[in-house]
């Protein structure tokens, strides 16, 4: 079945940066695109961004151009998001999905905390 | 961007009621997206294009519209159906979600 398991919590400082990860299971991760949305604190969902496991691309909401950096190792089957300079704003939970025209498959989410 | 306006914002609904969640686009659309998110956990797919439910969605579930305008319709709400439910529309970057309806038992 297909499985996507995220990194863990992370506590980062202000103006530091954190990289999660999220490994992929179950199906071709060379096949589909992969999301990550953002979710801060009791507010809805926004999508941060996607990238093509095959080739690398990337396609990027521009309000997180230059805070979000995707990438992919396919020898893993794992996709990874880097955010910098983070501030509080960046205190949310962030899922990586599986993208099929639709967000069908959901990583259980990483917490960052920024916070001195 | 694509701003998708849900309404109502919170309703609470009695077991055996029938339930209509409403998500207007900014812009037409191709077709919606639905999301149920439940305290804790992580979204999971409900409704795709529009009126297809995910797998494991109770048959009670239904979706429409098409344009600017989209439903997700409970035909008989039970206590389980207790969550947030989301739109997405699909095909616009940026991608974007409603601000979601919290569903609760009255």
């Amino acid at each position: 079945q297909v499985k996507l398991l995220q990194s863990g919590a992370a506590l980062v400082k202000p103006g530091a940066s954190v990289k999660m990860s999220c490994k992929a299971s179950g199906y071709t991760f060379t096949d589909y695109w992969v999301s990550w949305v953002k979710q801060s604190h009791g507010k809805s969902l926004e999508w941060i961004g996607e990238i093509y496991p095959n080739s690398g691309a990337t396609n990027f909401n521009e309000k997180f151009k230059g805070k979000a950096t995707l990438t992919v190792d396919k020898s893993t089957s794992t996709a990874y998001m880097e955010l910098s300079r983070l501030t509080s704003e960046d205190s949310a939970i962030y899922y990586c999905t599986r993208n099929n025209y639709y967000f069908d498959y959901w990583g259980q989410g990483v917490m960052v905390t920024v916070s001195s | 961007d694509i701003v998708l306006t849900q309404s109502p914002t919170t309703m609470a609904a009695s077991p055996g009621e029938k339930v209509t969640l409403t998500c207007r686009a900014s812009s037409s659309v191709s077709y919606m997206n639905w999301y149920q998110q439940k305290p804790g956990a992580s979204p999971k797919l409900w409704i795709y294009g529009t009126s297809k439910l995910a797998s494991g969605v109770p048959n009670r579930f239904s979706g429409s519209g098409s344009g600017t305008s989209y439903s997700l319709i409970i035909s008989s709400m039970e206590t389980e159906d207790i969550a947030t439910y989301y739109c997405q529309q699909c095909c616009s970057t940026p991608l974007t979600f409603g601000s979601g309806t919290k569903l609760e038992i009255k």
